[in-house]
């Protein structure tokens, strides 16, 4: 089966950087990803980690080590909007295409 | 626009009442997904569909049932609703490609509520 496990909740001010760890366990590794959602919105995706090491893009890098079984997000420059729940998911097992969420990380950003 | 539509937004319906969920992607994805997400936010997969063909099928309730008529549509049907099925049901969508976990597109959602 599979576990994954984020922080529920996390605060951090407007201008400053934030790190959302994820961890976990799962037969089969196909690679992590991780998604924003706001309220009462659709998740939209956000990175991609198959291999070891940081994927950058713009504010947003992902970290990403198998062998702990072990990720990061990590936020730079947070804006007012950046405040939304951040979901790790782990695509592994047998099943073709199927993503196993975390029960996300409620990011809120204070002026 | 190009994107993963659904209907309806809301329902609101009864228990023991038959409801369906429509999804389309024009997106010429080949891949499509229903996920139920429950009050505490917990994103889970029902059902995949690979070109019309059922490749997920988690342990769900057998009063749900998918349909995909073609690779642009795949609907979700539930029968005699119970409270525990009250939850917002995502429809997504991913492209063909050498690698199969390629990043999902997510419709709007539809909250469903059963009274």
């Amino acid at each position: 089966g599979q576990n994954i496990d984020q922080p529920t909740e996390m605060t951090a001010t407007e201008g400053a950087i934030v790190q959302i760890n994820c961890t976990y366990q799962t037969s089969g590794f196909n690679g992590l990803f991780w998604y924003q959602q706001h309220a009462g919105e659709a998740p939209t995706f956000l990175s991609y980690n198959v291999l070891d090491g940081l994927e950058e893009k713009g504010r947003f890098s992902s970290f990403l080590s198998r062998s702990k079984g072990y990720s990061y997000l990590l936020l730079k420059e947070l804006q007012m909007k950046d405040s939304a729940s951040y979901l790790c998911a782990v695509a592994g097992g047998t099943s073709y295409g199927k993503l196993t969420f975390g029960q996300g990380t409620i990011l809120t950003v204070h002026p | 626009d190009t994107a993963v539509s659904q209907t309806p937004k809301y329902l609101v319906t009864q228990m023991g009442n038959d409801k369906s969920i429509k999804c389309e992607q024009n997106l010429g994805h080949d891949t499509m997904y229903w996920y139920k997400q429950d009050s505490k936010k917990f994103l889970k997969i029902m059902f995949s569909y690979n070109n019309k063909e059922l490749i997920i099928n988690e342990t769900v309730p057998n009063r749900f049932s998918p349909k995909s008529p073609d690779k642009a549509h795949l609907n979700l049907h539930i029968n005699s609703l119970e409270l525990g099925d009250s939850a917002v049901y995502f429809c997504a969508s991913s492209p063909p490609g050498a690698i199969p976990y390629s990043e999902q597109y997510f419709g709007p959602g539809t909250r469903l509520t059963v009274t």
